[in-house]
C-alpha cells in the first residue's frame, strides 16, 4: 500500500535561514509526487508537482528514487513562507486518489 | 467561479446532536472528496465520490458517519450522533478525475462538539 510520512510535524526556523521539509513515500511503482500548502486563513492549494522540476515562491522539491524521498527546500526562509505543508502521491492508477502525509506546520521567526 | 463551497464555515453543537456539513464542488468536476483535519492525525480522506457514487468510504471512522451526492453539484456530510472527539475541520475537495494532481479544496469547516 503506497504511504508518505512527514516525521517533522513542526519546524522552526529563523528568517533567513534555509528550510527542508522532509517527505519519504512508500510506493512500489512510479509514483507522482507533489507538495500542497495552507496558508493561514485560505485554503489547501498545490505549490509544485515533482514532474514539473519548477521552482515556486523560491521552493524546490527533487524526486530521489533511490531514497524514496520528496524533500521540500528553500535556500533563504521569509516570514510569509509559515503555514501548514502537505506532501502528497498520486499512484497513477485510475481510480485512486492523492494519498496526503499527515503535515508539517513550518514556522519562520522573525 | 467562487471555487469550492463549504457550509457552515464554523459549527458549535453538543454531543449527541447531528450535524450536517455541505459542499458544493466546482462546476464540471466529476470527483469529490471528504477529509478531516486534526492536529494528532493530519489530513484524513474520510470517503470520495466519483459522478456522484461513492467509491470508497473505507476512511469512515464510524457508522455515525455518512455522506451522499444526490447530484453533481451538492453532497453532505452527516454525524449522527456527534461526540466531542469528532470536533476537527472538515474539507471538502473537488477534482476532474480521482486519480488527478490537482484537488481543488473548500475553505472547510470547524467543528466543535461539547
Amino acid at each position: 500500500a503506497q504511504r508518505v510520512t512527514q516525521p517533522e510535524k513542526l519546524l522552526s526556523v529563523f528568517k533567513g535561514a534555509p528550510v527542508e521539509l522532509k517527505c519519504n513515500y512508500s510506493y512500489s511503482g512510479s509514483p507522482e509526487l507533489f507538495w500542497y500548502v495552507q496558508y493561514s486563513r485560505q485554503r489547501l492549494q498545490l505549490l509544485l508537482r515533482h514532474i514539473s522540476r519548477e521552482s515556486i515562491k523560491g521552493f524546490t522539491a527533487d524526486l530521489n528514487k533511490g531514497e524514496t524521498s520528496f524533500h521540500l527546500k528553500k535556500p533563504f526562509a521569509q516570514e510569509e513562507d509559515s503555514a501548514m505543508y502537505y506532501c502528497a502521491l498520486s499512484p497513477n492508477s485510475g481510480n485512486t486518489p492523492l494519498v496526503f502525509g499527515k503535515g508539517t506546520r513550518l514556522s519562520v521567526i522573525a | 467561479d467562487a471555487g469550492v463551497i463549504q457550509s457552515p464555515r464554523h459549527e458549535v453543537t453538543e454531543m449527541g446532536q447531528e450535524v450536517t456539513l455541505r459542499c458544493k464542488p466546482i462546476s464540471g468536476h466529476n470527483s469529490l472528496f471528504w477529509y478531516r483535519q486534526t492536529m494528532m492525525r493530519g489530513l484524513e480522506l474520510l470517503i470520495y465520490f466519483n459522478n456522484n457514487v461513492p467509491i470508497d468510504d473505507s476512511g469512515m471512522p464510524e457508522d455515525r458517519f455518512s455522506a451522499k451526492m444526490p447530484n453533481a453539484s451538492f453532497s453532505t456530510l452527516k454525524i449522527q450522533p456527534s461526540e466531542p472527539r469528532d470536533s476537527a475541520v472538515y474539507f471538502c475537495a473537488s477534482s476532474w478525475g480521482i486519480a488527478t494532481d490537482t484537488q481543488y479544496f473548500g475553505p472547510g469547516t470547524r467543528l466543535t462538539v461539547l
